[in-house]
């Protein structure tokens, strides 16, 4: 059973760096394939994806967040970590890691419950 | 980047109608489409991926169809728990896109 679970703080200040971690069971970051992704919801409006990190430390990210962003992962605690420098009240959000369960497989399979991260001073 | 236009923006239904939502892309993204539902205060969930594949244990009374830039989800008999968000998501081309999301509700 695939499980992902995020934390992180649920309020920072404008300018702050925020990291969150993602925390998952059930399958491994070693396997060939394997990715995890994030994803922000803004309350009320769409998905936006974020950030991906593949089994062999391949990275994607968004165009428009990519000098904000980082993201890492550690294999032996089947953790990913989402970097983001630099915020500000519109990136207040709910942030979301996810399951990517091949290479050229396009969709996430398993979401974690979500953290709300609101950016205000 | 694709653009993933969704409509309607929202939508009221009685139980046992059929419901069609339809996703536009901008380009041409083959049959590189997901659809997700997402309860009211829930995480999505993946329903169909690759345009028409059900993920498994997915109800049968959803279904998907589609190419190119135009894709369709139906709910073909809704019932009360099908009362949720529904997102479409490309994966034709980089930053991976959703469309703006459908709210379906009961009438």
């Amino acid at each position: 059973q695939i499980t992902l679970r995020e934390s992180g703080p649920t309020l920072v200040k404008p300018t702050q760096t925020l990291t969150l971690t993602c925390t998952f069971s059930g399958f491994s970051l070693s396997t060939t394939g394997v990715g995890v992704g994030w994803i922000r919801q803004p309350p009320g409006k769409a998905l936006e994806w974020l950030a991906l990190i593949y089994w062999n430390d391949d990275k994607l990210y968004t165009p428009s967040l990519k000098s904000r962003l980082t993201v890492t992962k550690d294999t032996s605690k089947n953790q990913v970590a989402l970097t983001m420098t630099n915020v500000d009240p519109v990136d207040t959000a709910t942030y979301y890691c996810a399951h990517r369960p091949g290479f050229w497989s396009g969709y996430f399979s398993f979401w974690g419950q979500g953290v709300l991260v609101t950016v205000s001073s | 980047d694709i653009q993933m236009t969704q409509s309607p923006s929202s939508l009221s239904a009685s139980v046992g109608d059929r419901v069609t939502i339809t996703c536009q892309a901008s380009q041409d993204i083959n049959n590189y489409l997901n659809w997700y539902q997402q309860r009211p205060g829930e995480a999505p969930k993946l329903l169909i991926f690759d345009t028409s594949a059900l993920e498994t244990g997915v109800p049968s009374r959803f279904s998907g169809s589609g190419s190119g830039t135009q894709f369709t989800l139906t709910i073909s008999n809704l019932e009360p728990e099908d009362i949720a968000t529904y997102h479409c998501q490309q994966y034709g081309g980089l930053p991976l896109t959703f469309g703006g999301g459908t709210k379906v509700e009961i009438k």
